[in-house]
């Protein structure tokens, strides 16, 4: 099976703008999760989709958004970018069973986000 | 404090030698994965324990979970060079999303 993959790669914009980061998961894989990495904060949780529905959200201000379509493709959009919103965004896809203890995560190569 | 402490940070060995990286959280643990990093690259999940004792391996790395110590440590046996990378664990403790260690950044020595 092919992989989580992520696009773009690596994306430049610049303070105010706003970014949409696309996620593809594995197949059949029905849960979608977003992490921000930066090297101050590690790895933080920004949000779950499964079947197209929130299921869990980290602690991250309102311009953080995120969608999962019938698919089970994600976006993720943040609006008014701030220079702290420069990141590793990482995507991780599984199966969606309810409990962590049964559901590895698999992750895509990232989106490396600068913000100017 | 971090709810995921891992230790050490950072670790330099010579090629060949063993090393172990310790995974220890402040709450119940009903999950730890391992997970390794190339950097500013995705993490590759290496492994997953459940059980309180459970001892997995994969190749020449070999994870153990102490339940009672909430503990986790990551053992690598005859290192390489392919073993560099960074080395993040994350805990599931039943709160709908798992935390994350600050990491540990392996480098091998030739």
């Amino acid at each position: 099976k092919a992989g989580v993959t992520q696009t773009p790669r690596y994306l430049i914009k610049t303070r105010g703008q706003q970014v949409t980061l696309s996620c593809s998961p594995i197949s059949g894989h029905r849960s979608v999760s977003w992490y921000q990495q930066t090297p101050g904060q590690g790895l933080q949780f920004l949000f779950e989709y499964f079947s197209e529905t929130q299921r869990n959200k980290g602690n991250f201000p309102g311009r953080f958004s995120g969608r999962q379509f019938s698919n089970s493709r994600s976006e993720m959009n943040v609006s008014t970018l701030e220079l702290g919103d420069s990141a590793l965004y990482l995507c991780a896809s599984s199966e969606g069973n309810p409990t962590f203890a049964t559901d590895t995560q698999y992750f895509g190569p990232g989106t490396r986000l600068t913000v100017l | 404090s971090q709810e995921l402490e891992q230790s050490p940070q950072s670790l330099i060995v010579q090629e060949g030698k063993n090393l172990t990286i310790n995974c220890t959280s402040s709450k119940t643990l009903y999950g730890l994965y391992w997970y390794k990093q190339k950097y500013g690259e995705g993490l590759i999940f290496l492994m997953m324990l459940q059980k309180g004792g459970e001892e997995k391996s994969h190749e020449k790395i070999t994870a153990k979970l102490d339940e009672k110590k909430q503990q986790s440590s990551l053992h690598i046996t005859a290192s390489q060079p392919s073993h560099a990378g960074i080395y993040l664990c994350g805990a599931d403790t039943g709160n709908y999303q798992l935390i994350w260690g600050a990491g540990t950044k392996l480098i091998i020595k030739p």
